[in-house]
């Protein structure tokens, strides 16, 4: 079936950086773009920025720009998401979501979220 | 940047009765507009697209209505299983996206 399988927990310390990794299988990788989307406990959902996995272009929300870094490996449909300097306020749960290339659409098949916690 | 503002944050009903959520964009989004409902501990899920439309698998007791900045979701007869929070989000500006803040419906 169609699913997106992200990695598991992280704990990172102030300063550092994580990549989450979300794996797409059922459906063609390159046919829609990969979105992330990340909520603080108790929060409301906040966009992140998008890639599509066919040319490898991107587009961050502004909030996250020049920390937040998002690459595919194609050969094994994979998107990934890295983001640096991470301090306290960063702790939240990150999903990764398609959307057909084509677009404008809605995130229709969404990762199961990983945990990232930063703390010293 | 596109703000969207749902309301009311909380929104208490009785099983069995309707619910209706609001959700306003700052300019229009046309029909560019979704509803997500999540659950604790789950990601969320697509209920709503085109403002109207809904996803595969979602029950005709959802239903989706307006245009340009004015959304609505109905609920039309809470099942135990509706109660959760609901996000809306605008795909006007794509590639670029926002959510409203949410609305949690809990059991009156």
């Amino acid at each position: 079936q169609v699913q997106l399988v992200q990695s598991g927990a992280e704990v990172k310390k102030p300063g550092a950086s994580v990549k989450v990794s979300c794996k797409a299988s059922g459906y063609t990788f390159t046919s829609y773009d990969i979105n992330w989307v990340r909520q603080a406990t108790g929060q409301g959902l906040e966009w992140m920025g998008w890639m599509n996995p066919n040319s490898g272009n991107t587009g961050y929300a502004q909030k996250f720009q020049g920390r937040v870094t998002m690459t595919r490996n194609t050969s094994i449909s994979t998107a990934y998401m890295e983001l640096s300097s991470l301090r306290s306020e960063d702790t939240a749960v990150y999903y990764c979501a398609r959307v057909d290339i084509y677009g404008p659409g809605a995130f229709d098949i969404w990762g199961q979220g990983t945990m990232v916690t930063v703390s010293s | 940047e596109i703000v969207m503002t749902q309301s009311p944050a909380t929104l208490s009903v009785s099983p069995g009765e309707r619910a209706t959520l609001s959700c306003r964009a700052s300019q229009s989004v046309s029909s560019n507009l979704a509803w997500y409902q999540q659950k604790p501990g789950q990601a969320p899920r697509l209920l709503i697209y085109g403002a109207s439309t809904r996803a595969t698998g979602i029950p005709a007791r959802f239903s989706g209505s307006g245009s340009g900045t004015e959304f609505t979701l109905t609920i039309s007869s809470l099942q135990s299983e509706d109660f959760a929070v609901y996000y809306c989000q605008q795909y006007n500006n794509w590639p670029q996206y926002t959510f409203g803040q949410g609305t949690k419906l809990e059991i009156k």
